[in-house]
């Protein structure tokens, strides 16, 4: 069994304030692929990155920068600077065996 | 018209109607998913097609029926639903679905269903 936790379930913020959204992830598997979604107001998810269980590298991507520690099981994602933009629900994902288990998602409020 | 396309965009239905979710996918992949986005269960999946095939079904009540004529189109046919069955449903595609999980999945805007 696999399962996503996303501890947070609202974080709000004041406009170019960093913020941290946490996930934490369990399972068995040896590979497997981590992945992160934003669901804007509109309702679609947007894929935003996807890092294999090989490689801990962080990743830096603009204002977007995601930190993975397999010894602690996390894939935690950090906006810098944050915008009103940035409001939406955040998804944590988990992907093996050709199943995805999505996180319960993190509502950020990002205000003016 | 590309990416992931869904009609209609909101439905009010009765408890007696019968209706149907349309899925359509412009991106030339192979597996197709249902999700319910509900506040209660932010994100729960429900069925799962690969190669027109269905691979997965999330213990979902038969009142809701899958159907996958072809890679590029996906249905969800509604009946006897329950005030409960309120929610956003979600289509989704990605290549394919495979052992490795690698593939990212690609999202329709969703059907805001109301089960009056």
């Amino acid at each position: 069994a696999q399962k996503v936790t996303q501890a947070q379930t609202e974080i709000s913020v004041v406009e170019k304030e960093d913020v941290t959204l946490d996930c934490v992830y369990e399972t068995r598997d040896t590979t497997y692929y981590l992945f992160w979604y934003k669901q804007p107001p509109s309702g679609e998810l947007v894929f935003l990155i996807r890092r294999n269980s090989f490689d801990e590298q962080n990743e830096i991507s603009g204002r977007y920068s995601w930190n993975f520690q397999k010894s602690t099981s996390s894939f935690n994602f950090t906006i810098t600077a944050s915008q009103v933009v940035d409001s939406a629900v955040y998804f944590c994902a988990l992907s093996n065996a050709g199943k995805s288990t999505f996180g319960d998602g993190t509502t950020l409020t990002v205000k003016p | 018209e590309t990416g992931v396309t869904q009609t209609p965009r909101h439905l009010v239905m009765g408890m007696t109607n019968k209706k149907s979710l349309k899925c359509e996918q412009h991106l030339g992949h192979n597996a197709m998913y249902w999700y319910k986005q509900s506040a209660k269960k932010p994100l729960e999946l429900m069925f799962v097609y690969n190669f027109k095939e269905q691979t997965e079904n999330n213990s979902v009540p038969s009142r809701f029926s899958p159907e996958c004529p072809n890679s590029s189109h996906l249905f969800l046919h509604l009946h006897t639903l329950q005030p409960e069955d309120s929610a956003l449903y979600l289509c989704a595609s990605s290549p394919r679905v495979e052992d490795s999980g690698f593939y990212e999945q690609y999202f329709g805007p969703g059907t805001r269903l109301t089960v009056t």
